[in-house]
């Protein structure tokens, strides 16, 4: 049973316009939230994270929204760029002090 | 500052082998986990390391297993190899155990194919 879900594969859009990558999840105990970034042939690399005792958080292009009512967690990216074009991951922090993750959104940036 | 090195970045084994995978932590940090990546999945945790002892562990089995030497480095050891097991394999550092203020920080892993 999947905590962290990412209900779209892939994503396309043109460059310039907003990218927004959602992620829901499951566990109201959750507690930090991040997003990593991955382009083929390389490892993941942090973008950008929340405590859920925020509801956004803001880094240059990039911010992450959280709705803890709605359970519901979100990536903006503004504007988007062709080098943004790589499969970004949504988790939270275990238990065991591991990261859990879904299985990811493929974001296209079209030029 | 050397990032997460892991070698090899390909391997190909056969089922019922054993393989071991290697990785070296980024200068600093203390602790070392693996992550298995399977095609169309995301990165799933499969141990964490500390101080050279086992710190978690993920839904694994005890095929999958581990170490991390005094120099903070780290093997993977996978035996009786499946065709299951085919997968990306992740190493990862961070100065401390948790996340909150440490942010893992990840090697380019090894593409391990089991035929």
């Amino acid at each position: 049973d999947q905590q962290v879900k990412q209900n779209s594969p892939s994503l396309s859009v043109q460059e310039g316009r907003i990218s927004i990558l959602n992620c829901d999840y499951t566990n109201s105990m959750f507690d930090y939230f991040l997003w990593y970034k991955k382009y083929p042939a390389e490892g993941p690399t942090f973008l950008i994270s929340i405590s859920s005792i925020k509801d956004k958080n803001e880094d240059g292009r990039f911010t992450v929204f959280l709705n803890k009512s709605a359970k519901h967690l979100s990536l903006h990216i503004v504007p988007s760029q062709p080098g943004d074009s790589a499969v970004y991951f949504c988790g939270y922090g275990g238990s065991q002090g591991n990261l859990i993750f879904g299985k990811g959104t493929k974001l296209s940036v079209k030029p | 500052e050397t990032g997460v090195t892991q070698s090899p970045t390909h391997l190909i084994k056969t089922r019922g082998q054993q393989v071991t995978l290697r990785c070296s932590s980024q200068s600093g940090h203390n602790t070392v986990s693996w992550y298995q990546q399977a095609l169309g999945q995301g990165p799933q945790f499969i141990f964490q390391y500390y101080r050279e002892e086992e710190n978690g562990r993920g839904n694994f089995p005890p095929r999958f297993s581990g170490l991390q030497f005094p120099n903070y480095s780290s093997e993977l050891n996978v035996n009786a190899l499946e065709l299951d097991d085919s997968a990306l394999y992740l190493c990862a550092s961070s100065p401390r155990t948790g996340y909150n203020n440490s942010p893992l920080h990840f090697g380019n892993g090894t593409r391990l194919t089991v035929t």
